[in-house]
């Protein structure tokens, strides 16, 4: 069974300094890899997503994340936070044989001035 | 494209009423799902469909009801209101693998079940 780990259910940065959310997975075949970010009171939009290829990905709103797979890890980063990304972050794992996603527990940002 | 749209955004029930959350999308996507959402526990999906007239449970299926009788549509029923059903409900809608599953989400039904 897949299952997806998020490290720290709150995280806090300074404005303007490096995010890092860590998302770890388990899977028993090559997975699809998700991040999805929730602002208040709203649905999920996604930010990135690794299928094949290329192991760094590249997201919206200057968002990245490295498929490693010796370590089972998605992590996603940012070089500097802006307010605007105080939100909730989702970490998500899907294969081709099961039909569902599975989703981590989340992790809140918050940004400080 | 209106992507996926739900109603009510809000519902208040009383315990044991039924009811039907809507949800429909108009991008011809294969899959759909019913997920809920509480603190601390990420999204649990409910039920999911791979196309109309297929449906199948998920992790937390007990209290709900779905059917896809058409691509666009995928109600939500819950039989008897329960108040741990209170909780946020999302619907969300892909294509399959050639596209990677990316799920696009609707805005989310709060339910509060008194």
């Amino acid at each position: 069974a897949q299952s997806v780990t998020q490290l720290g259910s709150h995280v806090s940065v300074s404005e303007g300094a490096l995010v890092l959310l860590r998302c770890n997975y388990s899977s028993s075949v090559p997975p699809y890899l998700f991040w999805y970010v929730q602002y208040p009171n709203q649905g999920l939009q996604l930010l990135l997503k690794y299928t094949t290829g290329a192991t760094l990905v590249k997201g919206i709103n200057g968002f990245e994340a490295e498929f490693k797979k010796s370590e089972t890890s998605f992590h996603l980063t940012k070089p500097s936070a802006h307010m605007s990304d105080a939100a909730e972050y989702f970490c998500a794992v899907r294969n081709n044989y099961g039909q569902n996603f599975v989703f981590g527990p989340g992790t809140r940002l918050s940004v400080l001035p | 494209n209106a992507g996926v749209t739900q109603t009510p955004k809000f519902q208040v029930l009383k315990t044991g009423q039924s009811m039907t959350l809507q949800c429909a999308q108009d991008m011809n996507h294969e899959y759909m799902s019913w997920y809920r959402q509480d603190p601390g526990m990420g999204l649990r999906l409910i039920h999911y469909s791979v196309g109309a007239g297929i449906t199948d449970q998920g992790e937390v299926p007990n209290g709900y009801n779905v059917s896809r009788s058409t691509t666009e549509d995928f109600p939500l029923r819950l039989l008897s209101a329960a108040p741990s059903q209170t909780s946020v409900y999302f619907c969300a809608s892909s294509y399959g693998r050639l596209a990677g599953y990316e799920q696009y989400f609707g805005p989310g039904t709060r339910l509060t079940v008194t």
